[in-house]
This record gives C-alpha cells, structure tokens and sequence, in this order.
C-alpha cells in the first residue's frame, strides 16, 4: 500500500526566507509526482508535476525534485511571501489514481 | 476554459439523510475522480471513471456510498444514510485521455457537514 508522508506538518517563516518542504512515499513504482497548493475553502491548484522519468521541474521560485529510488521529493520555494501562505499538498500517481501526504501548512509572514 | 465545477458548494443535512454531490468535469476529460478531505487530513481516494470501463470503487468506504457518471460528463456522489463521520469536503478532479501521467484538475469542493 503506498503511503505519502510530509514534513513538517507546519511551517512558519518571516517573509524573503527560502525553505524546503519534503515528502516521501513507500512505494517508488509511480508514474509521477505532484506539487498541489490549497488556500482555505478552495480546490487544489497543481504547482509542478514531475514525471518518474524526470528528476525535477520548475516554475518561478518554485523548484521541485524527485528521487524515486529513495522515495523522497521536495519543494523548494525562493525567497517566500505573504501570499505563499496555503496549504502544500504532496501526491504520487499510483495506479489510477492519486495518493496524497497529509500537507505542510505554510505561514509567511510579513 | 472552464474548469471543474462541483455544487453545491456547501451541504448542511441531518444524520440519517441522503445527500448527493455533483460534479461537472472539464469538456472533453475522460476521466473522473472523487476524494474525500477530513478537517486536517489529506485527499483520500474514493472512485475513478474512465470512459466506458467498469469505474475503480476501491475507496468507497461503505456501501452508503455511490456515485454514477454519464458518459463522459456529469457524475454524482451519492451517500445514504449519512452519518457524523462523513463530515468532510468532497473534491471531484478529471484528466485528460492523456493517461495516468497527466495532471489531475481539482474542482472547489463540497463542504458536507451532518448534523
């Protein structure tokens, strides 16, 4: 059964910190890895997939990684602001469907 | 375009009620996802449509849940019989035809409380 840990369940920051947020999965038979931000009473909004294949992706301040043989991925966010501030959701493709961590909650503040 | 639309967006009922949750998926996705989040916890994995084949139930958690999609649209989660414990936000993604190495799209949820 494939199981998605993360760490820290909750992180707080002053604003213009870099930080890493880490998760890690049991089972490394994935098709791909996935980054989620969810702000209170929203849906999840994607932030980066990296696929099996792949070793990491980016978007702006944001850096993800992948190591499938060590079951572990983390996010990297530069130079963190206010309105970072959510909810971070890690989630491996598993079969058909997604299994996700539990979330770090993220507070910048200013 | 449009994204994935779910209503209604919030659902107060009574223990013992049935309730059903809607989901309007992406034009055009082939695949359709339930999850259920409890307060503080992560998405957990109800059911999966994919086209025409029989759907992936393995996360329903009791036989008072169900949930039909027709063709390749509109689909419906139904509980019986709801109890305290299914409080939670019910969120519905689709994806493209593109397979499991696609992305997931995320709908705003159902926020279900039971009384």
């Amino acid at each position: 059964k494939q199981e998605v840990t993360q760490i820290p369940a909750a992180l707080s920051v002053p604003e213009g910190e870099n930080l890493v947020l880490n998760c890690s999965f049991t089972d490394s038979a994935i098709y791909n890895l996935q980054w989620f931000r969810q702000d209170p009473g929203k849906g999840l909004t994607s932030l980066l997939l990296i696929q099996s294949s792949q070793r990491e992706q980016t978007s702006g301040r944001l850096n993800a990684s992948l190591d499938k043989s060590s079951g572990r991925s983390t996010l990297y966010i530069a130079a963190s602001q206010p309105g970072d501030s959510a909810t971070y959701l890690c989630a491996v493709s598993h079969g058909n469907k997604l299994v996700f961590g539990a979330g770090t909650i993220l507070r910048v503040k200013s | 375009g449009a994204g994935v639309s779910q209503s209604p967006s919030n659902k107060v009922t009574e223990k013992g009620k049935d309730v059903e949750l809607r989901c309007d998926p992406i034009s055009g996705h082939t695949a359709l996802y339930w999850y259920r989040q409890r307060l503080g916890q992560g998405l957990e994995f109800l059911i999966y449509f994919q086209g025409n084949s029989a759907p992936d139930k393995s996360g329903l958690p009791s036989d008072r849940f169900s949930a039909e999609r027709t063709g390749e649209s509109v689909s419906t989660l139904t509980i019986q019989r709801t109890q305290q414990e299914d409080s939670a936000v019910y969120l519905c993604a689709s994806r493209s035809s593109g397979g499991a190495s696609e992305t997931q799209y995320f709908g705003p949820g159902t926020r279900l409380l039971v009384l």
